[in-house]
């Protein structure tokens, strides 16, 4: 399999479940991230692992917990959500951030949660 | 601070029309990359192009351009004879080259209609 994979691609949970979100690069890339997309919001950076340290936390309430295991795996734990947590979440990878050089994202398909 | 504008919320063309897609962004900055993606209903963004701030060469891609103007801090996207596979949210994003800076800003996006 090619690319970013994204597994659920839908997710319902109450409010006191626990969920996780999984996902995975084909692309020998070693930056990570997690985004969150509301409706008629920008897309929100959650958290940017780069060679399975984190060194983002965009001030993202604790309900959320990510977990990098390796540069090809990262995961999303869920617990006690709220509704207003559903959205589409995205994960993305690219080749590491580093100083003068950028590089593109390139992104999953994405898990759309809904918190009922 | 960083930051992307694409003050067009909604455009609808009818097939065969160009149309094009702004953005403008806020840096202080000199070394900065600028990125535009699509994201068909599917859910998943696309990479379409990258710039670095150093290389104000405009770009053509088949029936997409790029016209990049550091004086205006804008960069623009171009569809020529736009068809209905087009039809998407494109996004514009902005990341910075200072070091450890792994931020992404996107801009909210522009729902591109194709009618045909």
């Amino acid at each position: 399999e090619t690319g970013v994979t994204q597994t659920p691609r839908h997710l319902v949970m109450g409010m006191t479940n626990k969920k996780s979100l999984k996902c995975e690069q084909h692309l020998g890339h070693n930056a990570m991230y997690w985004y969150k997309q509301s409706a008629k919001k920008p897309l929100e950076l959650m958290f940017v692992y780069n060679f399975k340290e984190q060194t983002e936390n965009n001030s993202v309430p604790s309900r959320f917990s990510p977990e990098c295991p390796n540069s090809s795996h990262l995961f999303l734990h869920l617990h006690t959500l709220q509704p207003e947590d559903s959205a589409l979440y995205l994960c993305a990878s690219s080749h590491p951030r580093v100083s003068g050089r950028g590089y593109e994202q390139y992104f999953g398909p994405g898990t759309r949660l809904t918190v009922t | 601070a960083q930051k992307v504008t694409q003050a067009q919320t909604e455009i609808s063309v009818v097939e065969k029309e160009d149309v094009t897609l702004d953005c403008v962004y806020e840096t202080r900055d000199t070394t900065y990359y600028l990125f535009w993606y699509k994201q068909p209903p599917s859910g998943e963004l696309v990479f379409l192009i990258r710039r670095n701030s150093f290389d104000e060469q405009n770009e053509i891609s088949g029936r997409y351009s790029w016209n990049f103007q550091k004086s205006t801090s804008s960069f623009n996207f171009t569809i020529t004879a736009s068809q209905v596979v087009d039809s998407a949210v494109y996004f514009c994003a902005l990341s910075e080259g200072t070091s450890g800076t792994y931020k992404y800003i996107f801009g909210t996006g522009t729902r591109l209609k194709v009618l045909a």
